[in-house]
């Protein structure tokens, strides 16, 4: 069965301060992984994703994360966070051809002035 | 990105009635599907609707509870029955992206029941 964690489940960062957002999964036949975020009385909205390729991949809101295979990891990053940067993310998982998003419990990003 | 839209936005329902919730999306795709998100959780899948066939449920949920019609490519609905205060939470519509693309959420509905 395809899953994925997150294990914090809050990050605190100072605004200006680089920011990582942790994500592992599970090993299963070859991943799709995804990021998503949801502010506030909203729904998810779709960040970045590792299909194949570089596994360095870029996103939304100078956002990006780097596919890690040894180590079964996707954590997310930006260099410089932004107050307006504090949501929820969540990290999912989708393996082969299948169609079913798994995802991770979530990490709050709280990004402090 | 695709546009997906739900109603109602939100809603505050009595113990023992049922809501509706409805999902339409801006293209036609074949698989749509239904999340929960309790509060303070992540999303857990409830069931996937095909066009034309049955919805597909998830482990722990059943289609007397959450009966899920399809009946075009656009458009999908939910209906919590029998609502308990246990079923307060934010109910997401999805389209299906291939294996490749990324899944589009609608804003979701929040259900408050009292």
């Amino acid at each position: 069965a395809q899953s994925v964690a997150q294990p914090e489940d809050q990050v605190n960062v100072a605004e200006g301060n680089p920011l990582t957002v942790k994500c592992t999964y599970s090993v299963s036949g070859n991943p799709y992984l995804f990021w998503y975020v949801q502010y506030p009385n909203r729904g998810l909205q779709f960040l970045l994703k590792y299909i194949t390729g570089d596994n360095l991949v870029k996103g939304s809101y100078g956002f990006e994360a780097e596919f890690n295979k040894s180590q079964t990891s996707f954590h997310l990053k930006k260099p410089s966070a932004l107050v307006s940067d504090s949501a929820l993310y969540f990290c999912a998982v989708r393996y082969n051809a299948g169609n079913m998003l798994t995802f991770g419990g979530g990490t709050r990003l709280m990004v402090k002035p | 990105s695709a546009v997906i839209s739900q109603k109602p936005s939100r809603d505050i329902c009595q113990r023992g009635t049922s809501l509706t919730i409805q999902c339409q999306v801006d293209s036609q795709v074949t698989m749509m599907f239904w999340y929960r998100q309790q509060p303070g959780q992540s999303l857990t899948l409830i069931a996937t609707a095909n066009q034309g066939s049955e919805a597909t449920y998830e482990s722990g949920f059943v289609i007397d509870k959450f009966p899920i019609s399809r009946p075009n490519l656009t458009f999908s609905t939910l209906t919590v029955s029998n609502m308990s205060p246990e079923d307060s939470s934010i109910y997401l519509c999805s389209q299906s992206g291939t294996a490749y693309n990324e899944q589009f959420f609608g804003p979701g509905t929040r259900l408050t029941v009292l």
